[in-house]
């Protein structure tokens, strides 16, 4: 039973333009919501984080909206470089439980 | 500014043996993690220590176990090891609840 899941897994769009990375969750418990990228041989790194009292959280390039009566969320980069094709993982916790999806491989066409 | 250290980075397994892997994070941080990332299946969580002394069951616990040996590590162990563990192992830390985790740089592991 997948409490996180990313149903993309891959994406491919044109430097410049906007990537939408789509999240959805089954567990109402979670309040708290993380995107992490990742490189090929490295660990994950943090991206963006909100909070379930909130919808939206902007970091330069990178927003996260949620949507709590969806179970949804969603990373928006704008716009998009080469340097960020990699595989984002969103993630959720309610207490000091991390549950993960699986990930969607983005792709930066120059 | 080390972060979080975990040794092996590469480590081949013959099926059945042991081996344990080391995490170590100086960050002053109170939670731990041990994750696996394996093909299609994202990042499950194996094992975690909300606080020092404590341990608790993640997603894919069977065949692992975990010691918090201290505030600063916490190790996995593979008793008997079977080629369905063969992948990439990540430990992670954080502060408290709602704060970010900080992952390591993973260990390769193959079970032959």
């Amino acid at each position: 039973d997948q409490q996180v899941k990313q149903n993309s897994p891959s994406l491919s769009v044109q430097e410049g333009r906007i990537s939408i990375l789509n999240c959805d969750y089954t567990n109402s418990m979670f309040d708290y919501f993380l995107w992490y990228k990742k490189y090929p041989a490295e660990g994950p790194t943090f991206l963006i984080s909100i909070s379930s009292i909130k919808d939206k959280n902007e970091d330069g390039r990178f927003t996260v909206f949620l949507n709590k009566s969806a179970k949804h969320l969603s990373l928006h980069i704008v716009p998009s470089q080469p340097g960020d094709s990699a595989v984002y993982f969103c993630a959720a916790t309610g207490t000091y439980k991390y549950i993960f999806g699986t990930g969607t491989r983005l792709k930066v066409l120059a | 500014n080390a972060g979080v250290t975990q040794t092996p980075k590469f480590q081949v397994l013959k099926t059945g043996q042991s081996m344990t892997l080391q995490c170590a994070q100086d960050m002053n941080h109170n939670s731990m993690y041990w994750y696996r990332q394996d093909p299609g299946m994202g990042l499950r969580l194996i094992y975690y220590s909300a606080s020092e002394g404590t341990t608790d069951k993640g997603e894919v616990p069977n065949g692992y176990n975990v010691s918090r040996l201290n505030k600063r590590e916490f190790s996995l162990r593979l008793e008997s090891a079977a080629p369905s563990q063969t992948s990439v192992y990540f430990c992670a830390s954080k502060t408290g609840p709602g704060n970010t985790i900080y992952f390591g740089e993973g260990s390769w592991l193959t079970v032959v």
